[in-house]
């Protein structure tokens, strides 16, 4: 069975770091690439950040380039997002999603159940 | 990367079909056979749907189905269930190994 367990949210003051981390299991970690989605309350869903398999390809969206920092660690079947800058729309409940990929087809089929970052003073 | 423009609620008596359109552009929908929906009840994770357009996962009901023309996918749910009351939404690569999603959809069973 696909788990995916995030943790470190919390809260934070605007301007300040906080780094996501995500625990994969069920699955081969290091054939799958991986994305952190988030869900402002009460809000829709918004692709945050997305990195291959081996980490040699990584993606931003442009609300959070230049911000944010997506990474894995193979050995550790572990996902991280680390958040700098934060601002007050960072808010959300930000998701670890395994997506499923190949040469002509690539989907999201299986999500965390989220870690909530709240950004204020 | 704006988002895909989905109605924000639908509504269907049980028993009866709706279906949910997402609106993209050329550089999203209209350009890739990547869109997926998902299904979202309060206070859950979402719940791949469908994907490639038209493909449901192993377990999904087949009362669920997908299609897309043009810079339009779209969701259509027959046989409407109490369970199936929840928000929808869809997804779409954009190009650039980056991905947008739609604002979501309310359906209700009335």
């Amino acid at each position: 069975e696909v788990q995916l367990v995030e943790s470190g949210g919390g809260l934070v003051q605007p301007g300040r770091s906080l780094r996501l981390s995500c625990a994969a299991s069920g699955f081969t970690f290091d054939d799958y690439a991986m994305y952190w989605v988030r869900q402002a309350p009460g809000k829709g869903l918004e692709w945050v950040s997305g990195i291959s398999w081996n980490s040699g390809s990584i993606d931003y969206a442009d609300s959070v380039k230049g911000r944010f920092t997506i990474s894995r660690d193979n050995a550790k079947n572990s996902l991280y997002l680390r958040m700098n800058s934060l601002r007050a729309e960072d808010t959300a409940l930000y998701y670890c999603a395994k997506a499923d990929c190949s040469l002509t087809s690539c989907y999201i089929d299986y999500w965390g159940q989220g870690t909530l970052v709240t950004v204020s003073s | 990367q704006s988002a895909l423009t989905q109605p924000a609620s639908v509504s269907g008596s049980p028993g009866q079909s709706t279906t949910i359109s997402c609106t993209g552009t050329s550089s999203d929908v209209g350009s890739y056979s990547l869109v997926s929906w998902y299904q979202q009840h309060p206070g859950k994770a979402p719940k791949l749907m469908i994907y490639e357009g038209s493909k449901r996962p192993s377990g999904v009901s087949n009362r669920f189905s997908g299609s897309k023309s043009g810079n339009t996918a779209s969701l259509t749910i027959s046989g409407l269930q109490a369970e199936d009351e929840a928000d929808y939404y869809c997804c779409s690569y954009a190009g650039s190994s980056t991905w947008v999603f739609g604002g979501g959809t309310k359906l209700t069973v009335l």
